[in-house]
């Protein structure tokens, strides 16, 4: 089983400003099935980027995934307001499904 | 416009039986993959269970054995037996859609609440 490790736990930045997050997988995501999504309190989460770097239908151009194995990146080139929230990084490894979310990483105003 | 309707939810004791339901317009659920994802209060997101297009069902282990996915095609509506909960099993369930078996989850319900408290 791929186990996902998110970091940092907890990023405090400021609008306008760039935000990374790091996604690290116990083991070689097959052929970069890695998601990425936001979500924010009450809200069920909503996907931004799917296989690793493609971005979900409507998500503006500030996000972009990136990565590849082990290591994989959720970028937000500048931070609006509606941006703060909660990111989770997924893999959907194929048959038998092998979903499996990250802890999170909390995007706060600095 | 796709939809995910689920209701069922609410408080249930330790040991207890609920299905939840996950009523979808705007696209059949017997020709895609469904699935049902957790989240325990203030925690991450958690898979439960997938039921593929040609009707395979999947099960996260802490489930397994005690939770049944099935649909219903006539009804276009997804369903989650819960069987013998614990409190463990306290969350917002969501339901959510994938398109095949190598995608992500697209589509999303808003959630429904089960408590598991005596």
């Amino acid at each position: 089983e791929v186990v996902l490790t998110q970091s940092p736990g907890t990023l405090s930045l400021s609008p306008g400003e760039r935000a990374t997050l790091s996604c690290r997988a116990s083991q070689s995501v097959s052929n970069s099935y890695l998601a990425w999504y936001q979500q924010k309190p009450g809200q069920a989460p909503r996907l931004l980027i799917y296989d690793t770097s493609d971005r979900a239908t409507g998500i503006p151009e500030r996000f972009s995934g990136s990565g590849s194995g082990t290591d994989c990146t959720l970028t937000i080139s500048r931070l609006e307001p509606e941006d703060f929230a909660v990111y989770y990084c997924q893999q959907y490894v194929g048959s038998p499904p092998g979903i499996t979310f990250g802890p999170g990483t909390r995007v706060d105003i600095k | 416009e796709v939809q995910l309707v689920e209701s069922g939810g609410g408080l249930i004791q330790p040991g207890g039986s609920l299905r939840l339901s996950c009523a979808v317009s705007g696209l059949t659920v017997s020709r895609n993959y469904m699935s049902w994802v957790r989240q325990a209060p203030g925690k991450g997101l958690e898979w439960v269970s997938f039921i593929s297009s040609g009707g395979d069902t999947y099960y996260a282990d802490s489930v397994r054995g005690r939770f049944i996915i099935s649909r219903d095609n006539s009804k276009n509506t997804l369903y989650l037996e819960m069987n013998n909960v614990r409190g463990e099993d306290t969350a917002v369930y969501y339901c959510a859609r994938a398109s095949g078996s190598y995608h992500p989850l697209d589509f999303w319900g808003q959630g429904t609440l089960v408590t598991v408290s005596s």
